[in-house]
């Protein structure tokens, strides 16, 4: 059973727009998340993560939003560019677990021109 | 610093033969982690290790697969006898430990079992 669901494989967007990933969590345990951004041939890299005593965290044009009661949390990327275009992980990791994380299947995002 | 280091890149062999695949963690780094992705499942934990020592390998498929960390610096992952299911990108990643932004990843190994 997936603890971290990404329900969208894929997502187009124009170049300008805001783009809306998606993420949903199975364990109330988890008290950390990421999001990962992912190149072909390339390793995942961090972009930005929250922790669960906040339900927003800002880095430039990339806003994470965490909805607790729901275990729902969604990455922003405002204005969209192409260079964003590129495979989008979410991850959780619980107390205890020494950094374990735990990945959604991802989403790809094409940011049209 | 050269970042998470592993080889080969790429990797095609024929079932039944055996496959070892390296990593070279972040000097510093106290932990090490493999990763699985697939289409089907996306990014799998397979194991993970903490001062060398491993800590969890219950996303380890099979005891066709075993990995080690004899040092610091070098961590391997071998599947013996290798099968075409096996096929994937295999990451290998390393952090300070606990700290789960601290996660680096190196660029994969793609495995093609034939």
């Amino acid at each position: 059973d997936q603890q971290v669901k990404q329900n969208s494989p894929s997502l187009s967007v124009q170049e300008g727009r805001i783009s809306i990933l998606n993420c949903d969590y199975t364990n109330s345990m988890f008290d950390y998340f990421l999001w990962y951004k992912k190149y072909p041939a390339e390793g995942p890299t961090f972009l930005i993560s929250i922790s669960s005593i906040k339900d927003k965290n800002e880095d430039g044009r990339f806003t994470v939003f965490l909805n607790k009661s729901a275990k729902h949390l969604s990455l922003h990327i405002v204005p969209s560019q192409p260079g964003d275009s590129a495979v989008y992980f979410c991850a959780a990791s619980a107390w205890g677990s020494q950094g374990n994380l735990i990945f959604g299947k991802g989403t790809k995002l094409s940011v049209k021109p | 610093d050269a970042g998470v280091i592993q080889s080969p890149r790429h990797e095609v062999t024929e079932m039944g033969q055996e496959v070892t695949l390296r990593c070279k963690p972040i000097s510093g780094h106290n932990s090490l982690f493999w990763y699985r992705q697939t289409m089907m499942r996306g990014l799998e934990l397979l194991i993970y290790f903490n001062n060398n020592v491993p800590i969890d390998d219950s996303g380890m498929p099979e005891d066709r697969f075993s990995a080690k960390m004899p040092n610091a610096s070098f961590s391997t992952l071998k599947i013996q006898p290798s099968e075409p299911r096996d096929s994937a990108v295999y990451f290998c990643a390393s952090s300070t430990g606990g700290i789960p932004y601290g996660y680096t990843f190196g660029s994969g190994t793609r495995l093609t079992v034939v």
